[in-house]
């Protein structure tokens, strides 16, 4: 089974609409991760969490919200779509568990990724 | 304004070949940098990294060398194989905190054929 896992994998969806993606993970990693790939830009951070009760905005967050909603699961929600939020979305993991030393948080582990349109 | 940058969009090496990618950042803050491999419909998958105490970090295949005063970091991939072909993207990070907070360049596509 997957360590991080989202849903849905591919959603179509019409400007306005209130949208949620989903990342579980069994990782045990406190720290979980929003970003955004587009073409040509590489992946840019939308929020981040070090725990359940601290949560960060990234580059890009207008437009996005999350919720921690327990040490596994994170989610990002588009209150109202618009097209140019059309993206590949991914979540990743990092933490300490299995590493020792400086860098490990770095050292993230990434969802297969949403990929959205919106109309 | 991109403080993390792959200038190449993609690359083709024939199998055996040294691949090697390139990328460029801004931010002298920034002291660990990593590499990240991408198929498609996957998500990244880590493959190296490199503190910016060290000038080089080896691998296996895969070896990663910084030059702070140019600020660049290179990927060498020797020797290529075909499974080797997948999006490469560079990423920094600033400071000590390691917090996790990453800049990524745009990605690097490899093409490796046989």
């Amino acid at each position: 089974d997957a360590d991080v896992t989202q849903t849905p994998r591919n959603r179509i969806t019409k400007t306005g609409k209130r949208i949620m993606l989903e990342c579980s993970q069994t990782k045990g990693h406190d720290r979980m991760y929003w970003y955004r790939q587009d073409p040509g830009l590489g992946l840019r951070l939308i929020y981040y969490s070090f725990d359940v009760k601290d949560i960060n905005k990234g580059e890009i967050s207008d437009g996005y919200s999350v919720s921690r909603q327990a040490q596994a699961k994170f989610s990002l929600s588009l209150e109202s779509a618009i097209p140019n939020q059309t993206a590949l979305y991914f979540c990743a993991t990092s933490g300490l568990t299995g590493t020792s030393g400086r860098g490990a948080y770095n050292e993230q582990f990434f969802g297969p990724g949403t990929r959205l349109t919106v109309l | 304004d991109q403080q993390v940058k792959q200038n190449s969009p993609s690359l083709s090496v024939q199998e055996g070949r040294i691949s090697i990618l390139n990328c460029d950042y801004t931010n002298s803050m920034f002291d660990y940098f990593l590499w990240y491999k991408k198929y498609p419909a996957e998500g990244p998958t880590f493959l190296i990294s490199i503190s910016s105490i060290k000038d080089k970090n080896e691998d296996g295949r895969f070896t990663v060398f910084l030059n702070k005063s140019a600020k660049h970091l290179s990927l060498h991939i020797v020797p290529s194989q075909p499974g080797d072909s997948a999006v490469y993207f560079c990423a920094a990070s600033e400071g000590s905190s390691n917090t996790g907070k990453l800049i990524f360049g745009q990605g690097t596509t490899l093409q490796v054929k046989p």
